[in-house]
């Protein structure tokens, strides 16, 4: 258990549907990130967020929406997905600080299946 | 700009050998360097931090590296392999500090043979 849960655990999803992924953070951070996991490619930076405001868009699709109401939680909103969006996407979190990098805590991700 | 890469995509080691997994780095900044590892339908976990303090960096389960800046590396070892250690293990340098950029490698997959 890492503190960062993520649900669901696996999802697939039509073309046409509109679906949310959901993160919590249990552990006090004030910086979330969604990546994405493809098969034989380097993770993916998709959006960063630090004490709720967006710092990171990766030219990342517009069908892709984050939100991220509060420090503890953060949504990726999918609508009109096409194939190549099926992978693992992993959420993380981490203290952020002027100083540093810190090290990322992530969740288990959420296994997407687009058909 | 930062990279860094996984020399090897896929290593085999039989159980109670010692275990080598190379990665090189490119980064204009003093880098903070990271391993992780991920099991099979799981998240990643960190095994271990390089920030400078010290070039030798120990971590969980028995897994060290080392920074060796005038070599570009940060390889991670372990003197005997257990089953438990089969997964896959990804490098990442930290991008200039408070930019939240982690590039990582495209993984090196641990094999163990019994």
């Amino acid at each position: 258990e890492t503190g960062v849960t993520q649900t669901p655990r696996h999802l697939v999803m039509g073309m046409t549907n509109k679906k949310s992924l959901k993160c919590e953070q249990h552990l006090g951070h004030n910086a979330m990130y969604w990546y994405k996991q493809s098969a034989k490619k380097p993770l993916e930076l998709m959006f960063v967020y630090s004490l709720e405001e967006r710092v990171e868009n990766n030219s990342v699709p517009s069908r892709f929406s984050p939100e991220c109401p509060n420090s503890s939680h953060l949504f990726l909103h999918l609508h009109t997905l096409q194939p190549e969006d099926s992978a693992l996407y992993l959420c993380a979190s981490s203290q952020a600080t002027l100083g540093s990098n810190e090290k990322l805590f992530f969740g288990s991700g959420t296994q997407l299946s687009v058909l | 700009a930062q990279s860094v890469t996984q020399l090897d995509s896929h290593v085999s080691v039989s159980e109670g050998t010692p275990v080598l997994l190379r990665c090189n780095y490119s980064s204009s900044y003093s880098p903070s360097l990271f391993w992780y590892v991920q099991h099979p339908n799981k998240g990643l976990q960190l095994l271990l931090k390089y920030t400078s303090a010290a070039t030798l960096v120990k971590g969980i389960n028995g897994f060290e590296a080392e920074f060796k800046k005038s070599e570009t590396s940060f390889h991670l070892t372990k003197p005997s392999a257990h089953m438990s250690d089969a997964a896959e293990y990804f490098c990442v340098v930290s991008d200039r500090p408070g930019t939240y950029k982690y590039i990582f490698g495209t993984g090196t997959r641990l094999k163990v043979l019994a």
